[in-house]
Parts: C-alpha cells; sequence; structure tokens
C-alpha cells in the first residue's frame, strides 16, 4: 500500500513559468516531509522540507506548501529553469516512532523546463 | 569531505552469487540506511542503522543482510542474488535523534542479477 503517492509521472513547464509537483499521503502519522532531487546516475539530493506545525516552507525559487486536512504538499517552483530538471521524490517521515530517518517516498514525478 | 560513498557504482552477478555493497561516510553521521529504487516504485527502505551495534529492518529487508561494526560504515551483503534484487541501491545517513533530519544520500550502486 503506497503510503506516499505522486500521481503525475512526468510534467513539462517552459522556463520562467511555475511548476507545481503535488504530493498525497495516507498515514496521518507523518510528520515531517520532504522534497528530493535527483538527476541521472546520481543520489537524491534534499532540496526543501516542511514541518506539520507550519502550511508553508519558502527558501527562494522552491516554495512547499502543506494541507494536513487533505493529506496534501505541493512544491511550487518559480521561475522554472532547464536546470531545474530531474526527478522529484516527495518522502515523508513519523517522529513517533523514534526514527526520523525512516523515509517513505513517493514514486517520483519528472519534471522537465523546455525553452 | 566526502559525503556518503558507495562502491561499486555498477555489478553483474549471476542468481546464487554472494556480493558486498559497501557504504562509507564521514560526517560522523549516527543514522544509516539503505534504500532501492525500482521503476514505478519510488526509493524503499531496506535496513537502517540508528548507531554502531543497532539494525533493524526497513520495508523490504528480504535477502539483505546489514551490520554496523563503526560509525562510519554500512555494509549490505545479498547471500545468494535474485533476479528481483535488480535495482539501485543508495545509501544514505543522517544525524539522528532530531525529528527534522535531512537524510544525505550516496551515488548508489547499480546491480543487475542475471
Amino acid at each position: 500500500d503506497q503510503q506516499v503517492k505522486q500521481n503525475s509521472p512526468s510534467l513539462s513547464v517552459q522556463e520562467g513559468r511555475i511548476s507545481i509537483l503535488n504530493c498525497d499521503y495516507t498515514n496521518s502519522m507523518f510528520d515531517y516531509f520532504l522534497w528530493y532531487k535527483k538527476y541521472p546516475a546520481e543520489g537524491p539530493t534534499f532540496l526543501i522540507s516542511i514541518s506539520s506545525i507550519k502550511d508553508k516552507n519558502e527558501d527562494g525559487r522552491f516554495t512547499v506548501f502543506l494541507n494536513k486536512s487533505a493529506k496534501h504538499l505541493s512544491l511550487h517552483i518559480v521561475p522554472s529553469q532547464p536546470g531545474d530538471s530531474a526527478v522529484y521524490f516527495c518522502a515523508a517521515s513519523d517522529w513517533a516512532t523514534g526514527t526520523a530517518s525512516k523515509l517513505t517516498f513517493g514514486t517520483g514525478t519528472r519534471l522537465q523546463v523546455t525553452l | 569531505n566526502a559525503g556518503v560513498t558507495q562502491t561499486p557504482k555498477f555489478q553483474v552477478l549471476k542468481t546464487g552469487q554472494s556480493m558486498t555493497l559497501q557504504c562509507a561516510q564521514d560526517m560522523n553521521h549516527e543514522y544509516m540506511s539503505w534504500y532501492r529504487q525500482d521503476p514505478g516504485m519510488g526509493l524503499r527502505l531496506i535496513h537502517y542503522s540508528v548507531g554502531a551495534g543497532i539494525t533493524d529492518q526497513g520495508e523490504v529487508p528480504n535477502g539483505y543482510n546489514v551490520s554496523r561494526s563503526t560509525t562510519e560504515d554500512f555494509p549490505l551483503r545479498l547471500l545468494s542474488a535474485a533476479p528481483s534484487q535488480t535495482s539501485v541501491y543508495f545509501c544514505a545517513s543522517s544525524y539522528g535523534g532530531q525529528k527534522e533530519e535531512t537524510q544525505y544520500f550516496g551515488p548508489g550502486t547499480r546491480l543487475l542479477v542475471l
């Protein structure tokens, strides 16, 4: 049973426009959420995170929004750049289990930013 | 600081062979984990360790063994490789003990089991 879902396998956006990547989760115990970016033949790299006590976190061009009642989070990239083309993974963890490092990942969304 | 390193980068095995995937980190992180990435499945946790001498199972532990004799190293052993273990394997580490913390990933080992 997929506890973290990314229903869009791919997304194509023009350079300069906004990219919106979505993620849904089913486990209400998740209290910390992360986005990772992955280029081919490389490991995932951390992008941005958000705690369940917040509904928004911003870092430069990247903003993550969390809607706890809907169990939904989204990553906004504004403006999108060609270098943003990668696979983006949503991940979640549950501190109550005492192992915040056990991440549950979504299946990823491949973002392509076109010129 | 090399971060998280993994060897080998690529390996081909025959069914039934054994091998060890190496992972090391030089950040003095307590927590280390192994994930596998398969098409359409995202990354799934195999085993993890919260410190030297302590390991536990993740979501997909069958067919894999781990040990953690030092803080720096966390090898993953395949005792008898199967084609279903064809995957890309990522090792990750983090400081541990914090509610909000980031895991740092290695570059991955691509394994093909024939």
